[in-house]
């Protein structure tokens, strides 16, 4: 299967900074996700984003897939922005192959 | 509009007793998936329904496994018999569209534990 390494494994931020998250992925794909889960286990949507850049609020994601990339942009980081972010490709077999997630703490 | 349901949301039991999992799809989703998240291998996809019809369960990890979808708002994942390497937190999830191609959005999970 489609191999997704996610950079970096754990992120401690301070309240209020900026942070970007890396994923890479081994082949191609129809599509990409990025997750939150957060301190309760729940999954959270944050981006559908085959190629090109979204933005919903602070945060924002851009997928190169030529390039087999996505960047999740987080700005002014809050307390509840803590958890485990996860990038997941949609392969051509319709199966989401989920990264080993970047695990971040924003500290007050 | 409710998301997708999942019950029990808590399972311990003891090695060798049958565990059922449900599931509730959001309504109108065609298609239906089912992980499992452990420490050691992360989230992974076990199988996943297209119309009710099982498309891929090459996931599955051995014959103790079976999942079901008698129609298109219920499905269960069934553990018969269960054993203390089955415990993890299973998800299901569902997508609009048909073919599984599709944002997939999440249940809250169920948290099984086998002693």
């Amino acid at each position: 299967g489609i191999q997704v390494e996610q950079s970096p494994p754990d992120l401690i931020l301070q309240e209020g900074a900026n942070s970007t998250l890396r994923c890479n992925f081994s082949d191609s794909v129809n599509n990409l996700q990025w997750f939150h889960q957060n301190p309760w286990g729940q999954l959270i949507n944050l981006f559908y984003i085959p190629s090109g850049t979204k933005q919903n609020g602070r945060l924002s994601a851009t997928t190169v897939a030529t390039e087999r990339y996505s960047l999740l942009y987080i700005s002014s980081s809050q307390t509840t922005d803590s958890g485990v972010y996860f990038c997941a490709p949609l392969t051509g077999a319709n199966n989401l192959f989920f990264g080993t997630g970047t695990r971040l703490t924003v500290i007050p | 509009d409710a998301g997708v349901i999942q019950s029990p949301r808590h399972e311990v039991t003891e090695m060798g007793q049958e565990v059922t999992l449900r599931c509730k799809p959001i309504s109108g989703h065609n298609s239906l998936f089912w992980y499992r998240q452990t420490m050691m291998r992360g989230l992974e996809l076990l199988i996943y329904f297209n119309n009710n019809v099982p498309i891929d369960d090459s996931g599955m990890p051995e014959d103790r496994f079976s999942a079901k979808m008698p129609n298109a708002s219920f499905s269960t994942l069934k553990i018969q018999p269960s054993e203390p390497r089955d415990s993890a937190v299973y998800f299901c999830a569902s997508t609009p569209s048909s073919g599984g191609v599709g944002e997939q959005y999440f249940g809250p999970g169920t948290r099984l534990t086998v002693t």
